[in-house]
């Protein structure tokens, strides 16, 4: 099975910074990245597919790099609304479809 | 508009049964695959189960393989999970999820609790 490992496990940020989370593969998957943002008792929601391609409707704040094994979601300027745990998730294999252990990102 | 709404989550005891159903609605239901997803409390995402557009095609995670069976009815836009010999550590909250371009999981339910106590 594929094993995806998210770095950091949290974070704390101001409004305004520049935060950057990162997802490393145990082998490779091409681009068949995507990343989801969930709020506490929300359904998590599409933020990036394919790596680095922005879903319909998500600020244009977030972005997407890598491949391979290596990828990274960025929130160019936090915003008050994007406080919440991040997960990244391969599809280039199934089973199983893994997710990341996700990364939290609370309010300095 | 694009939903999908979960229903037949409970308490059930250890080695007891539930179906869960999931009602699509949108969306052409029989062109999209399928998913199951879920999250036990304060915990992260665990993908569950994968059902092809005609069903023929299935996966489980290897922790409720043999236990549970996914299964789809493309004339009721409907997508259900059942779920037998359940333990304690079913204990989650259990998601829909519609699969888009590159398998990402584009829409996802609300969600159903499923609790495993005696």
């Amino acid at each position: 099975d594929i094993q995806m490992t998210q770095s950091p496990s949290s974070l704390s940020a101001s409004v305004g910074d520049r935060v950057t989370i990162t997802c490393r593969a145990s082998q490779t998957i091409g681009s068949y990245l995507n990343w989801y943002q969930q709020k506490p008792g929300i359904a998590p929601n599409l933020l990036i597919y394919d790596a680095s391609s922005l879903q319909s409707g998500v600020p244009s704040r977030f972005s997407g790099s890598g491949s391979g094994t290596d990828f990274t979601l960025t929130i160019s300027s936090l915003q008050p609304e994007d406080f919440a745990t991040y997960y990244c998730q391969q599809s280039y294999s199934t089973p199983p479809r893994t997710f990341g252990q996700g990364t939290k990102v609370e309010i300095k | 508009e694009v939903q999908l709404v979960e229903s037949g989550g409970g308490l059930v005891q250890p080695g007891g049964s539930l179906r869960l159903s999931c009602a699509a609605s949108g969306f052409t239901f029989s062109s999209y695959e399928m998913n199951w997803v879920r999250q036990a409390p304060g915990k992260g995402l665990e993908w569950v189960s994968y059902i092809g557009i005609s069903g023929n095609t299935i996966y489980y995670a290897a922790s409720v393989k043999g236990r549970f069976t996914i299964s789809r009815d493309n004339a009721k836009n409907s997508l259900y999970l059942q779920m037998n010999s359940l333990r304690v550590e079913d204990t989650a909250f259990y998601y829909c999820a519609r699969e888009g371009a590159r398998n990402a999981f584009d829409y996802w339910g609300q969600g159903t609790l499923v609790t495993v106590s005696s």
